[in-house]
């Protein structure tokens, strides 16, 4: 079946720091993907997401690109900020099917 | 924004007493999903619905079950709850892409502990 691994948390880096938190995917066939982020008693919230191998979503300073010879989405920032701490969760899914998310990862930004 | 809210918010029930969790959403999108929430495991899916009264299985569906006789409001049940369905529980509705994929988005979710 499909999955979704995700690096293991907690992560905590300083403020201004570069972020990279990794995601594979294991699939038959070529799946959308995903980064959802829920910030501390929120629900989730989408965050990039791409659909095509070499797609790279962005969005509030954040970025990751499909590779498809590697099966991963990795999420990337230049500069993180306090207020990027939060779990992020790496996904995926096919067309019309559920999404698969992997464990998440808790990423905390000490100023 | 995806008009998604959730009912209670918070709730604490005691074993073997059934318990409704709705979601409603003011969008008119066919498809809605429950998920729960755990440590260790990211959110699995429970049921989805595809349409008024047209409903299907998750990977976690054992114990839940759920209802829609409207397209606005889609309703899980534990029928008799024990302790391992103490979770947080997120509805979601799909959004058809216009030039891209469809995309899940989630309602703020219901935490619900069973003593």
């Amino acid at each position: 079946g499909n999955s979704v691994t995700q690096m293991e948390g907690p992560v905590t880096l300083s403020e201004e720091a570069f972020l990279t938190i990794n995601c594979t995917y294991t699939a038959t066939g070529y799946p959308s993907l995903f980064w959802y982020v829920q910030y501390p008693g929120e629900g989730l919230q989408l965050l990039l997401k791409a659909t095509k191998a070499d797609d790279k979503g962005s969005n509030k300073g954040f970025e990751a690109t499909y590779r498809k010879e590697t099966t991963s989405f990795h999420l990337e920032k230049g500069s993180v900020q306090v207020s990027d701490s939060a779990v992020y969760f790496c996904a995926l899914s096919f067309g019309n099917e559920k999404l698969t998310f992997g464990t998440g990862t808790r990423l905390t930004i000490i100023p | 924004d995806a008009g998604i809210t959730q009912s209670p918010r918070h709730k604490v029930t005691e074993t073997g007493t059934p318990v409704t969790l709705r979601c409603h959403q003011t969008e008119n999108h066919r498809y809605m999903y429950w998920y729960r929430q755990d440590p260790g495991h990211g959110l699995r899916l429970i049921h989805y619905s595809y349409g008024v009264k047209d409903t299907d299985k998750g990977e976690v569906s054992d114990g839940y079950s759920v209802s829609r006789s409207k397209t606005e409001d889609f309703l899980l049940t534990l029928e008799s709850a024990t302790s391992s369905q103490t979770s947080v529980y997120f509805c979601a509705i799909r959004k058809r892409g216009v030039t891209s994929t469809d995309t899940q988005y989630f309602g703020p979710g219901t935490r619900l502990t069973v003593l």
